[in-house]
């Protein structure tokens, strides 16, 4: 089944290196979100595009934190200069449309680990 | 800004033990309700969901859950608990008014023994 498909699944990259986290969200889902989840948390949201605009962003954790979805569809998550606190699950969600009533459907998540 | 508190990080039963794992939040205007589930090695599943209406819903594998508004939670129960049901699980709201985010709990780690 096409589920919602993040690449890498495990990513290691030395402090001050820039990193990019791909996601492949169901087809035809509207909205796409990124959480941030640590080690023993629950998720954190980041951020939140309808398409290809990125209408919430307020998750995000500083200006190395940068998102987008150009065409719509696949969605990429980039961190530069990263630093250790950035190790950490993050996990690509979708749902079909806008509004209240659409539950999102999750990625197996890429876990990124700063070395 | 809304939060979600779990009680119980870690919880151990044995199979056929009834479960209870609390939740709860802190919002007063109109929220949307979930818990997700995570068995190991695998991504987050929607277990179920509340929007309106009977505040008691079920969800898949013989989950419910209730919601009391006026305790601000939404505990998830399970009458008797399977070892296929060891997983983390997590309580999320989402505000019924505006934005699309989901706010999590910290999660719950229940292991069954069997």
């Amino acid at each position: 089944g096409a589920g919602v498909s993040q690449s890498p699944r495990y990513k290691v990259a030395k402090r001050g290196q820039d990193v990019a986290l791909r996601c492949d969200p169901i087809s035809g889902h509207v909205s796409l979100f990124w959480y941030q989840q640590a080690l023993g948390q629950g998720p954190e949201f980041l951020t939140y595009f309808q398409n290809e605009a990125q209408l919430d962003k307020s998750g995000l954790p500083s200006d190395r934190f940068f998102a987008e979805r150009p065409e719509g569809s696949v969605s990429t998550l980039k961190i530069q200069r990263t630093q250790q606190e950035d190790s950490a699950v993050y996990l690509c969600a979708s749902s079909p449309r806008v509004g209240d009533h659409q539950p999102q459907h999750f990625g197996d998540g890429t876990r990124l680990s700063i070395l | 800004a809304q939060s979600v508190s779990q009680h119980n990080h870690h919880v151990i039963l044995s199979e056929a033990a009834s479960l209870e794992l609390g939740c709860n939040y802190s919002y007063g205007g109109t929220v949307n309700l979930f818990w997700y589930v995570q068995y190991p090695g695998q991504h987050l599943q929607l277990l179920l969901k509340y929007f309106s209406g009977d505040p008691l819903v079920k969800g898949i594998k013989g989950f419910e859950a209730e919601f009391i508004k006026s305790k601000f939670s939404f505990n998830l129960r399970k009458p008797s608990v399977q070892w296929s049901d060891t997983a983390e699980y997590f309580c999320a709201v989402k505000l019924g008014n505006a934005g699309n985010m989901l706010t999590f709990g910290g999660g719950t780690r229940l292991m069954v023994k069997p």
